[in-house]
């Protein structure tokens, strides 16, 4: 059964603070990693897709990661505009069906304190 | 450019009432997903639809039931409600083109059953 597993579930950081944010997965015919942000009462937010291992994205203070195994989002020197909860989702092809689903981690809640 | 966007935001219902939800994509996107999150358990497919006129089951599909008459519109139906379908429920969309398969978000609809 495909799993997608983020770690810690929450994390609280100082403005500057840099942190890391995992992502593991085990999951058969990985068709892309994508990273998304919810901010509170509203939907995902596209950040992000990783494709094969050793690829990284970047887009302002957040660079993603990918290995073979799991992803990282790194947040480099924080503000507290970056609080939110950012999701892993691993797409993967669909059984007895045509085409991919994404199969979503349960997230990292990160709030970052001035 | 709205992107997508779903209507009602709220909706209070009692058990065994029933209710449609709809989803809305302006970016011309083939394939579109209902998805449904809990706390604790993630974002979950429903239901998906890779073109006008075809819908097939996700991996909750029970007790909900769609149609997608036009290539920008998705409804999600509730026949009959029940109390697990407290829940808030979120449309995606992605473009069918190779290289871009990430998924964009509504806003939610945050759906109380009594």
């Amino acid at each position: 059964e495909d799993q997608v597993t983020q770690s810690p579930e929450a994390l609280r950081l100082q403005e500057g603070e840099s942190s890391s944010l995992n992502c593991s997965y085990t999951v058969s015919g990985l068709r892309g990693l994508f990273w998304y942000r919810q901010d509170p009462g509203k939907g995902p937010e596209f950040l992000f897709t990783l494709y094969s291992a050793g690829e990284e994205k970047e887009k302002e203070r957040l660079k993603a990661t990918l290995t073979k195994k799991e992803s990282f989002l790194h947040i480099t020197a924080p503000k507290p505009e970056d609080s939110a909860t950012y999701l892993c989702a691993v797409q993967v092809p669909l059984i007895k069906a045509a085409g991919n689903k994404l199969t979503f981690g349960g997230g990292t809640r990160v709030l970052v304190k001035p | 450019n709205a992107g997508v966007t779903q209507t009602p935001k709220f909706r209070v219902l009692k058990t065994g009432q029933s209710m449609t939800l709809l989803c809305a994509q302006d970016m011309n996107h083939e394939y579109m997903y209902w998805y449904r999150q809990d706390p604790g358990m993630g974002l979950r497919l429903i239901h998906y639809s890779v073109g006008e006129g075809t819908t097939a089951k996700g991996e909750v599909p029970d007790g909900y039931n769609v149609s997608r008459l036009k290539k920008q519109n998705f409804l999600l139906g509730l026949e009959s409600a029940a109390p697990s379908q407290t829940s808030v429920y979120f449309c995606a969309s992605r473009s069918a083109l190779a290289g871009f398969y990430e998924q964009y978000f509504g806003p939610g609809t945050r759906l109380t059953v009594t």
